[in-house]
């Protein structure tokens, strides 16, 4: 199984619509979470961190639920320019950096 | 303007040839780290340094050498580069202020390299 699973996708919504993305973490010492963006052929950038309390960042909203062991990412009155990849990462230290392998995400005019 | 640069940018070589991908950060930061991005696996991180003189394997060491000699620059070293090292690669720097435990990694453009 492995440390940080995300569904591949991809997933094709309309523009306007909300869609969400889990990610589930196998590790509970994890320490800190977070969501980057990442455009095709293109590197990483860091789209939101993500705290217990969850944080809100204009349409994007994302949680923590340590109990579950899970992350999600909300996206609301998605745009165009939101599609891309979503990668979820997992850092326990410095050496313990898991990326989730992304989920795809297009969205329709 | 704030970035990491790698080189080359697309590089095709064949097995054994010694190669290095340069990276240079001009953000002062003081962790700098390696990645290979494969189809399906993400991104797994092969090197890291917490400073200058200071590196440590990550996932995925193999094949691989660093070397951290001045702040700005961490080169990635194949000494004897296989087909299995076809991949994307990507540098990423980050403060030192938790490390990359809390803030944010920046990453450069990316090495796309073939090994033949």
């Amino acid at each position: 199984r492995k440390e940080v699973e995300q569904d591949p996708g991809p997933f094709n919504v309309p523009e306007g619509a909300t869609v969400a993305f889990n990610c589930t973490y196998s590790n509970s010492a994890s320490q800190s979470f977070f969501w980057y963006r990442q455009d095709c052929r293109k590197e990483p950038k860091l789209l939101m961190s993500v705290y217990s309390s969850g944080n809100e960042d204009g349409r994007f909203t994302a949680q923590l639920n340590r109990a579950s062991q899970y992350i999600s990412l909300l996206i609301r009155d998605s745009k165009l320019s939101d599609s891309a990849t979503y990668l979820c990462v997992v850092v326990k230290s410095a050496s313990k950096i898991i990326f989730g392998s992304g989920t795809r995400l297009s969205i329709r005019p | 303007e704030a970035q990491v640069t790698q080189n080359p940018r697309y590089l095709i070589t064949v097995t054994g040839k010694k190669l290095t991908v340069t990276c240079s950060q001009n953000m002062n930061h003081e962790y700098m780290s390696w990645y290979r991005q494969d189809p399906g696996l993400g991104l797994r991180q092969i090197y890291y340094s917490m400073n200058v003189e200071v590196t440590d394997k990550g996932d995925v060491p193999e094949g691989y050498k660093v070397s951290r000699k001045e702040k700005r620059n961490f080169p990635l070293i194949l000494e004897s580069p296989s087909p299995n090292q076809t991949s994307l690669y990507f540098c990423a720097s980050s403060l030192v202020a938790g490390g990359p435990f809390r803030d944010e990694q920046f990453f450069g453009p990316g090495t796309r390299l073939t090994v033949l």
